[in-house]
């Protein structure tokens, strides 16, 4: 169980483009879906949580308006990266978890690449 | 704040043989959870094994323990038998209520 997808595993699109970045929790309800970031040779950094029906919570400096999260349903989270440029490549990951206290459950991540 | 800290950018065992990651963490708070997370060249984050604070008896999950110590807020992780697939990036993480907090990894070589 806690089996947590991520789809597409990678892109690559244009400078301007905006990009959707799936995330689903497929064996259990997530009220708490997490998005991190990863650089090379870096630990993850927390971009925002969301917790189903509501508003995305960001971390400090990050855009909101840039990367759109939506958490509609108990299984399901998207990012939206709008507008991408080259600064915004990475290595995109998600997780889930049943409550927010409880463990955290991670997808295999996106690669992200903006030409 | 709460912090997590990893010593150990980097670590090296013989296969078959036992190595221990250092985690040291600060808080303030009593009740919490810790974590250790394994990341393979895939860059899957996989779940290793995990800890609630308010009990005393170390986790274990196989040929994965740890060595928790509360009052000096110390979270080592001890792997048994190392195998070469053991070889990956090595993150401990805290939870109280709010959100994971990450070391910055210590990357584990398996020699054969």
């Amino acid at each position: 169980g806690a089996v947590v997808s991520q789809h597409p595993s990678w892109v690559i699109c244009k400078s301007g483009t905006s990009v959707k970045i799936e995330c689903r929790s497929l064996d259990f309800q997530a009220t708490t879906m997490f998005w991190y970031r990863q650089f090379p040779k870096q630990s993850l950094m927390l971009m925002a949580t969301s917790n189903e029906g509501s508003k995305a919570t960001y971390e400090q400096g990050v855009e909101k308006d840039k990367f759109l999260i939506n958490h509609a349903s108990l299984t399901l989270s998207t990012l939206t990266v709008t507008s991408a440029h080259p600064e915004d490549s990475s290595f995109y990951i998600c997780s889930a978890s049943r409550t927010a206290v409880e463990t955290q459950y991670f997808g295999p991540g996106t690669r992200l690449l903006v030409l | 704040a709460q912090t997590v800290t990893q010593s150990q950018p980097e670590m090296s065992v013989q296969e078959a043989e036992t190595v221990t990651l250092s985690c040291t963490y600060d808080t303030s708070e009593s009740d919490y959870y810790l974590f250790w997370y394994k990341q393979p060249p895939s860059r899957q984050m996989i779940l290793v094994i995990r800890q609630e604070a308010y009990k005393q008896q170390n986790a274990t999950e196989n040929r994965f323990s740890v060595n928790f110590q509360k009052a000096a807020k110390s979270f080592s992780l001890k792997i048994s038998d190392s195998q070469l697939g053991d070889a990956a990036m090595y993150f401990c993480a805290y939870r109280s209520q709010g959100n994971l907090i990450f070391g910055k990894g210590t990357k584990l070589s398996v020699k054969p």
